[in-house]
């Protein structure tokens, strides 16, 4: 049963194009969502946590955003580094601490 | 920062080999996990532990075991070494106290059984 679906699966932009990825979600009693930024052949590397509706992080380019059912990340004039696959993440009560992972966006920018 | 060392980025085994995995974190979190992921299929839990000693199973432990004998190190032990378990081998941890919490990661393992 997904719990996080992330969409689309993959975007190619031109430089400066801006666009934005979904991270719907269907977790009761949401604790926290989580947005990290994975380069080939490393680790996820965290970007943001929202809590709850209506709360907006901002970093640089990127601009994510949280609503009751999903949650967006912006991306405003992108350029080529900030191709990436982009993974979403939520939490909810009594699991210790585990998170539950999208399969992510792979964004592409050309020049 | 969260500094996250996975012992290898690169491994090589033979099947039927135990091979082992590990895993150091530097900021004291209660919390740490391991996760393979493949393409299509994303990350996939293993196993995690929320405090020394103690341990839960993830989405797919068959085959795999863990321990964590000390706060900062958590091991990811694949008992008998089997060509499916060819992988990147993500090791992450959290802070602990509440379920709000990011986790950090390590630049991974990546592991082939031949």
């Amino acid at each position: 049963e997904d719990q996080v679906t992330q969409s689309p699966e993959a975007l190619r932009l031109q430089e400066g194009e801006s666009s934005s990825l979904n991270c719907s979600y269907t977790v009761s009693g949401l604790r926290g969502l989580f947005w990290y930024r994975q380069d080939p052949g490393k680790g996820p590397e965290f970007l943001f946590t929202l809590y709850s509706a209506g709360e907006e992080k901002e970093k640089e380019r990127l601009k994510a955003t949280l609503t009751k059912k999903e949650s967006f990340l912006h991306i405003t004039a992108p350029k080529p580094e900030d191709s990436a696959t982009y993974l979403c993440a939520v939490s909810r009560g009594s699991t210790l601490g585990r998170l539950y992972f999208g399969r992510g966006t792979q964004l592409t920018v050309w020049p | 920062d969260v500094k996250v060392t996975q012992s290898s980025r690169y491994l090589v085994k033979r099947t039927g080999e135990k091979v082992f995995l590990e895993c150091v974190q530097d900021m004291d979190h209660e919390n740490m996990f391991w996760y393979r992921q493949d393409p299509g299929l994303g990350l996939r839990l293993i196993y995690f532990s929320y405090d020394v000693k103690m341990k839960e199973k993830g989405d797919i432990p068959e085959g795999y075991s863990v321990s964590r004998e000390k706060k900062e190190r958590f091991s990811l032990i694949l008992e008998s070494a089997s060509t499916n378990q060819t992988s990147m081998y993500l090791c992450a941890s959290s802070l602990g106290q509440g379920d709000n919490q990011p986790q950090h990661f390590g630049d991974g393992t990546r592991l082939s059984i031949l």
